[in-house]
Order: C-alpha cells, then sequence, then structure tokens
C-alpha cells in the first residue's frame, strides 16, 4: 500500500547519543518534509528536499542533519541528542506538479531525550 | 517568506452547532490553501483545500471561503458532531517553486460538546 512510514515510532534515549529517524514513502514524491511538533502544537518545518541530492533547512533552526541518496528515503539525524530536543518528528512528502497539492504525513517519531 | 496567522487558538461548540476558524497570510505568490486536521495521537490528514482561481468550495459539512483581495481564508464545519474534535491547521502555499514549501498557522483546538 502507498504511505510514508516512519521509524522507530518510540525512542527514549540518553543525552549525547547519536540517532537516526528512517523515513521511506512509496508513493514516487519527489519532495520530503520533516516538521518538528509538540503534542498538538505548532508544526515547524525543519528540513525540506525537492529530489535527490537536494536538502534545504527550514524555518526552525534545528541541529539535525538529513540527506537524500534515494527518492524514497529521508532519514534525519541528531549526532548528539540533548533534552531540548525532546518532541515528536514528523515526515511528509507531495507529489509534483501544479495540480498535486496534498502533504501526506507519516505516524510520527516520538524522542525523549533524558 | 510566508507568514500564515490562525485564529481562535481554542473553540468549544455545542454538538451540532457551526464552528469557523479563520486564518490569514501574507504572500501574494501564495495559491493553494489546505486545511488539515489532526486529531490526538495520529497524524495530520487532509481535510479539504482550495486553490486561489476560486472563492469557494463545499464538501459535504465542511467549506473553505477564501478571499485573496484580503489575504484570508476560513474553514467552517456545520452540524458539528463529537468526532470533529481535534486540532485544525490551516495552511498556505505556492503550487510551484520555493519548494512548495507548506507554512502551517499555529492550529486550533476545536472541542464539541454534548
Amino acid at each position: 500500500e502507498a504511505d510514508i512510514y516512519q521509524t522507530p515510532r518510540y525512542l527514549v534515549i540518553g543525552t549525547g547519543k547519536k540517532i537516526t529517524l528512517e523515513c521511506s514513502q512509496t508513493m514516487g514524491h519527489d519532495k520530503m518534509y520533516w516538521y518538528q511538533q509538540d503534542p498538538g502544537m505548532e508544526l515547524h518545518l525543519i528540513h525540506y528536499s525537492y529530489g535527490v541530492n537536494s536538502t534545504e533547512k527550514g524555518d526552525l533552526s534545528s541541529e539535525s542533519t538529513v540527506s537524500r541518496i534515494r527518492t524514497e528515503h529521508f532519514p534525519l539525524t541528531l549526532e548528539s541528542a540533548r533534552p531540548s530536543h525532546t518532541s515528536q518528528y514528523l515526515c511528509a512528502s507531495r507529489g509534483t506538479g501544479i495540480n498535486t497539492g496534498e502533504l501526506f504525513f507519516g505516524e510520527g517519531s516520538r524522542l525523549t531525550v533524558l | 517568506g510566508e507568514n500564515v496567522e490562525q485564529h481562535p487558538s481554542t473553540l468549544s461548540v455545542q454538538e451540532g452547532d457551526s464552528a469557523v476558524i479563520k486564518c490569514t497570510y501574507s504572500d501574494s505568490a501564495s495559491n493553494y490553501f489546505p486545511w488539515y486536521k489532526q486529531e490526538l495521537g495520529k497524524r495530520p490528514q487532509l481535510i479539504i483545500d482550495i486553490r486561489s482561481n476560486v472563492g469557494e468550495k463545499k464538501d459535504q459539512r465542511i467549506a473553505v471561503t477564501l478571499n485573496k483581495t484580503a489575504k484570508h481564508f476560513s474553514l467552517h464545519i456545520t452540524e458539528t458532531q463529537p468526532e470533529d474534535s481535534a486540532v485544525y491547521f490551516c495552511a498556505a502555499s505556492p503550487l510551484t517553486g520555493g519548494g512548495n514549501k507548506l507554512t502551517f498557522g499555529t492550529g486550533t483546538q476545536l472541542k464539541v460538546e454534548l
């Protein structure tokens, strides 16, 4: 089934650890995005990608990094996690073309840094 | 860049009443205005969208209106039901260019009381 998948769904780690949040979509979308969201609160864009080998920083400054080596895969990495990184991270994708507007979200990765 | 403001931040209505959520945007290049619903613990999902070439769009109990001159758009929910309780986000973006970044409003917590 065409969808967007995120792993892990929940992660509790200690300060200073390196983590990678995985995101994959099977819809063939060129554009992919990472949002940070505290529960029920505003969606903050932290990274986006137009396509393979293209990545840009979003509107909210983030210490995370992303890569886009394959169209379907857009992982987010934190080199050294801190308690301030505790949040939910939502991956999303969008098709290309003037008639393709809908943004599809994954189920999210809820990160807790102790 | 685009700036989207959304009001109110919380809205409580009685079942069967109507609910209206309002948003304003700043960038005249924006021509796509979606609304997302996020239920507790779930991912945001598109419920309705409108393009700048129309002023109103309806889908059963929900409708969206757009005033390009004033740069504002609104979501109308009629005959509200308990399952309408959720956080609603408006957003704006150009359909082409700029990475198709969606800029989201800050969200409205809608509670439908029995």
